[in-house]
């Protein structure tokens, strides 16, 4: 399958810990890539690559992966977090790449 | 810093071809790069339309492919998107980006929104 697949719609508490997943065959032999997008805006580059952040992003945005799904953590939640996440991946069986249907995060 | 700026019409007619361009700043179109188009129709999700590497082959989104050319002018420093045969399907805000790898965008434009509408 080339798809990834995403819940909708994920909320967590202030200050908490919050995972969104990224489930596809895809991430068996890539690794997902993380965007954050607030309204209004462009995607912005959040996870990449085994666990890596690019500079601007906070160290409470962490990415792990497990078989062929992979997770963005935020640990201890900001308000400012609440966006839209989309994770990605390179599919090789048919040489694209693929996004998720992304994640609504709202923070109470 | 790189800068990534989109532009193109705003309005296109159905059946009509949509033409995009993403002008670079502070890099070279012309470096080993991934540049890329992606859209994101109202109030859905990101859609990858395409990627060039400079010097390398293209690879295409397979349900966009044989509507898309997507190609890549040095004299200009921009690469730019052609869409044939547009519906209201294509209506969406287009944007372009640069990743280090295929799908790792870490630059993006500000995005062009396009409707497609007679």
């Amino acid at each position: 399958s080339s798809e990834l697949t995403q819940d909708p719609a994920v909320s967590v508490a202030l200050g908490q810990t919050v995972r969104i997943t990224c489930q596809g065959d895809s991430l068996r032999t890539s690794y997902a890539t993380w965007y954050q997008q607030k309204p209004g805006q462009a995607p912005v580059l959040a996870i990449h690559g085994k666990n890596n952040r690019p500079s601007g992003i906070p160290d409470r945005f962490s990415g792990s992966r497990s078989g062929n799904t992979a997770s963005l953590t935020i640990t201890g939640a900001q308000a400012e977090d609440e966006a839209d996440y989309y994770c990605n991946s390179w599919d090789s069986t048919i040489d694209h790449v693929v996004f998720g249907g992304g994640t609504k995060l709202t923070v109470l | 810093q790189l800068q990534l700026q989109g532009s193109g019409p705003g309005l296109v007619k159905p059946s009509e071809t949509l033409s995009l361009s993403c002008s670079v700043s502070g890099g070279s179109v012309g470096s080993p790069y991934y540049w890329a188009w992606i859209r994101q129709p109202p109030g859905k999700g990101l859609e990858w339309i395409g990627s060039p590497y400079y010097g390398g082959p293209t690879y295409y989104n397979p349900s966009l492919k044989s509507r898309v050319t997507i190609s890549v002018d040095t004299t200009k420093n921009q690469f730019s998107l052609k869409m044939t045969s547009v519906t209201a399907a294509d209506t969406a805000v287009y944007y372009c980006a640069r990743g280090f790898e295929i799908a790792v965008l870490n630059y993006w434009g500000q995005g062009i929104p396009v409707t497609v509408s007679s």
